[in-house]
């Protein structure tokens, strides 16, 4: 059974930086690109950024471009999503997102973890 | 950026009615359009993928179909667990991108 289960949320003050986590079980971890897709609290969902299965390529939603960084470390099943100069509109569930490269669909989404972004 | 626009917003139905959302992306980007269900509370789930293919899992009487600009995601006979946010999303290009999402709410 595919799991993948975010740690890492929690209430920062703008400008502040947060790193969340990703923890993979249950399928070849190595094998698949993966991302972070969040939501604004009842809002709709934004694609944040990818990461190729080696980690060789990133791509990412403009709005985070230079602020945030995803990474992974295959050895530990783990993906990471850095997240600096944080701002209010940065307040959201971040699910951390298999992206299946042959369907071309987000296939397995985790619980998500909740970042608040306030003073 | 692909602008995605989903019709409409919100919905009420009966169980057993035969729903059907509409999708609209401002560009062509051929099949690359998924369906994706999230209840309240909840991840969202994916339903279908490359416009039309049923993705493993998920009951048949979800169905999705078009090509182009215009998609269409059909419930042929609307079960109680099937009332949710329905979402499309373009995987044509980056930045992926996701409509702003249908109710399907209990009439």
């Amino acid at each position: 059974e595919v799991q993948l289960v975010e740690s890492g949320g929690g209430l920062v003050q703008p400008g502040g930086s947060l790193r969340l986590a990703c923890e993979a079980s249950g399928f070849t971890f190595s094998s698949y690109w993966m991302s972070w897709v969040r939501q604004a609290p009842g809002k709709g969902l934004e694609w944040v950024a990818n990461i190729k299965q080696d980690g060789s390529e990133q791509y990412y939603v403009d709005s985070v471009r230079g602020r945030f960084t995803i990474s992974r470390d295959n050895a530990k099943n783990s993906l990471y999503l850095q997240m600096n100069s944080l701002r209010a509109e940065d307040a959201a569930v971040y699910y951390c997102v298999v992206w299946d490269h042959p369907k071309r669909a987000f296939d397995y989404w985790g619980q998500g973890t909740l970042v608040t972004v306030s003073s | 950026d692909i602008q995605m626009t989903q019709s409409p917003s919100s919905l009420s139905a009966s169980v057993g009615d035969r729903v059907t959302i509409t999708c609209r992306a401002r560009q062509r980007i051929s099949s690359d359009l998924n369906w994706y269900q999230q209840k309240p509370g909840k991840a969202p789930k994916l339903l279908i993928y490359a416009a039309s293919s049923l993705q493993s899992g998920v009951p048949s009487r979800f169905s999705g179909s078009g090509s182009g600009t215009d998609f269409t995601l059909t419930i042929s006979s609307l079960q109680p667990e099937d009332f949710a946010t329905y979402y499309c999303q373009q995987s044509y290009s980056t930045p992926w991108t996701f409509g702003q999402g249908t109710k399907v709410e209990i009439k």
